[in-house]
């Protein structure tokens, strides 16, 4: 493992709520990733980072939002959860690029 | 379209017996492809990756092989064990795309 950390591991919410994800990473990797995973979606790109403050949009990214103020935690922030956002949010870091990236664990979110 | 996906959803493989996973590509331009096994409940781990310029690739028991030909990559586990039932994703980074789009994975299950 490349040393990634997740947190939490489950939560149970409710629509209209803020809810903030954690990533943690020890491997000083200079990129940072969230993903969504979804039957019948796959892996699918939300947000990500490219340096410390540098973060970038990705393929699904309208309600979420992210934050990074040092190397090793990348944030992830649903401003208004909706039950679209129930789903199972991956980290993942890469010393380069989008290549060879690192999964965490994950979190297991629900919007009731 | 855009799209990187697998022959078949589901294999099921005897104990012992060599697995051929399969993946298809649409994208012409993607120069780097990378396969990840996810075991139940846990991230994606990248087992291995292969650039556009190799046709074949080999770790400890996988071999990843790619026709640039016919858009095909395929992912080949020698003596499989019980350890090695777990979706299987194929992803492919386009040149200049900076984004890694992954596959719908199959589900590699293994027969004692």
């Amino acid at each position: 493992d490349a040393g990634i950390t997740q947190s939490p591991r489950h939560k149970v919410t409710e629509t209209g709520t803020p809810v903030t994800l954690r990533c943690h990473q020890t491997e000083n990797h200079r990129y940072m990733y969230w993903y969504r995973q979804d039957p019948g979606h796959g892996l699918r790109l939300i947000h990500y980072s490219y340096g410390v403050k540098d973060t970038d949009k990705g393929e699904v990214s309208d309600g979420y939002s992210v934050s990074r103020s040092k190397t090793e935690d990348f944030l992830l922030t649903l401003e208004s959860a909706t039950s679209s956002q129930t789903s199972v949010y991956f980290c993942a870091t890469s010393g380069q690029g989008y290549y060879e990236q690192y999964f965490g664990p994950g979190t297991r979110l629900t919007v009731t | 379209g855009e799209s990187v996906g697998l022959h078949l959803p589901t294999l099921s493989v005897q104990e012992g017996d060599n697995s051929i996973i399969n993946c298809a590509y649409s994208n012409s331009a993607s120069d780097y492809f990378i396969w990840y096994k996810q075991e139940s409940g846990k991230g994606p781990q990248f087992i291995i990756d292969i650039r556009s310029n190799m046709d074949k690739r080999q770790g400890q028991r996988v071999t990843v092989l790619l026709n640039k030909t016919v858009k095909h990559l395929s992912l080949q586990i020698a003596a499989t064990q019980p350890g090695d039932s777990a979706v299987y994703f194929c992803a492919e980074i386009r040149q200049g795309a900076q984004k890694l789009v992954f596959g719908q994975g199959t589900r590699l299950t293994i027969n004692p």
